[in-house]
């Protein structure tokens, strides 16, 4: 079993809409839960930080976390076709420095 | 300008040969990592050091070595013993008071 799953898409969305994005985990003790957006030849750039459950509103971008299910997603309001691009979910396990990685879910947004 | 700076941008090596990526950051973080990426993957940590003159294996450190003698620079080197080394080098920091990684741009190895 992956430690962090995504589905690797790519996703759809038309320009406007709401695009949804998923992440599951394995470590019941992870505390801190991040989302990255990639572009292509590009590194990856932190977009949401979010530790605590519930909802966490920054710009067009919410990041939701339910440590009991185990899963965090992020959602992207009003997506533009600059928002397509590869979105990695890490989670930090508790008490480490290291951040365990996704394989990533490719977003297309179409014009 | 704070950061995390990677260099060369684009790497070519012959088969049999050393090389050595850079990676120096300004940002005062104590920690820092190395990962790779092939296409279509998401990152595999190779190394990481959370203070000078000190570092731990990651998930693939085979064929890699590292060293960590100023805060500032964590320098990975590829060896001949690394076999498929052809893949996307990221280098990144970490504030141990935040809790956040940055990354830096990257580079680019391609084995002739």
């Amino acid at each position: 079993q992956k430690e962090v799953e995504q589905n690797s898409g790519p996703l759809s969305v038309p320009e406007g809409a709401i695009a949804s994005l998923n992440c599951t985990y394995s470590d019941r003790g992870s505390q801190s839960f991040f989302w990255y957006r990639q572009y292509s030849g590009k590194s990856p750039e932190l977009i949401m930080s979010i530790y605590s459950n519930g909802d966490k509103e920054d710009g067009r971008f919410t990041a939701q976390l339910n440590k009991a299910s185990q899963y965090v997603s992020l959602l992207i309001r009003d997506s533009q076709p600059s928002d397509s691009a590869t979105y990695l979910c890490a989670v930090s396990p508790s008490g480490t420095y290291k951040y365990i990685f996704g394989t990533g879910t490719r977003l297309k947004v179409l014009a | 300008d704070g950061g995390i700076t990677q260099s060369p941008k684009y790497l070519f090596r012959k088969e049999g040969q050393n090389v050595t990526l850079s990676c120096e950051q300004n940002l005062n973080h104590d920690a820092m990592y190395w990962y790779r990426q092939d296409p279509g993957q998401g990152l595999r940590l190779i190394y990481y050091s959370q203070i000078v003159n000190d570092f731990q294996k990651g998930d693939i450190a085979e064929g890699y070595s590292v060293s960590r003698e100023k805060k500032e620079s964590f320098p990975l080197t590829v060896t001949s013993a690394q076999k498929n080394p052809t893949a996307f080098y990221l280098c990144a920091s970490w504030g141990l008071a935040g809790d956040e990684q940055f990354f830096g741009p990257g580079t680019r190895l391609t084995v002739l």
